[in-house]
């Protein structure tokens, strides 16, 4: 079966670091696989997805997250973080419909 | 969450009553689903319909119930059967065009307590 792990479940860092937030998958096949974002008490906003191609893929907010196929890995990134991307994210992968993590609260401090 | 709108946004009930949770979209999408989300579970797959008239069941869909009458709505019954609830339900779509590359889109969710 189709599954992702996110193994933190808690990432700290400070307003201007570069931020990661990991993923790992396990799928047979080619993987399809996406980032959301969750502010407190809203809905999943769609970050980015990757379906084939260039292992790093550009999204929203200035995020983008690479595609690493020998290490099963599609880890977020972000070059300077802000405060306002504090929130809950969620790896998923497409299988046919998502399968997600449990989610990794990113905290940023100023 | 533009496109797709979930009703009511708070939702209280008593045991052994049934509730009924709302969700429209205007994207014009073909598939619409529902999740459960709770904490440090991530959310969970109950229902989905990729057809109007046409739904399958997901990991969760005991004590729940759907119905897709019409292309843009996709109501989720929460039935008496359901023993826990609690939680916060979210509703997304998304096309058909290209398959499992299709994005979902998310409504704003409706957080549903049973006193």
């Amino acid at each position: 079966a189709q599954s992702v792990a996110q193994p933190e479940d808690q990432v700290n860092v400070a307003e201007g670091n570069p931020l990661t937030v990991k993923c790992t998958y396990s799928v047979s096949g080619n993987p399809y696989l996406f980032w959301y974002v969750q502010y407190p008490n809203r809905g999943l906003q769609f970050l980015l997805k990757y379906i084939t191609g260039d292992n790093l893929v550009k999204g929203s907010y200035g995020f983008e997250a690479e595609f690493n196929k020998s290490q099963t890995s599609f880890h977020l990134k972000k070059p300077s973080a802000l405060v306002s991307d504090s929130a809950l994210y969620f790896c998923a992968v497409r299988d046919p419909t998502l399968i997600f993590g449990q989610g990794t609260t990113l905290q940023v401090k100023p | 969450d533009g496109g797709i709108t979930q009703s009511p946004k708070y939702l209280f009930r008593k045991e052994g009553q049934n509730v009924t949770l709302s969700c429209e979209q205007n994207l014009n999408h073909d598939a619409m689903y529902w999740y459960r989300q709770d904490p440090g579970q991530g959310l969970r797959l109950i229902y989905y319909s990729q057809i109007v008239n046409d739904f399958q069941k997901g990991d969760i869909a005991e004590g729940y119930s759907v119905s897709r009458e019409k292309k843009e709505s996709f109501p989720l019954t929460v039935t008496s059967a359901q023993k826990n609830p609690t939680a916060f339900y979210l509703c997304a779509s998304s096309s058909l065009r290209t398959g499992k590359t299709d994005t979902q889109y998310f409504g704003p969710g409706t957080r549903l307590t049973v006193l």
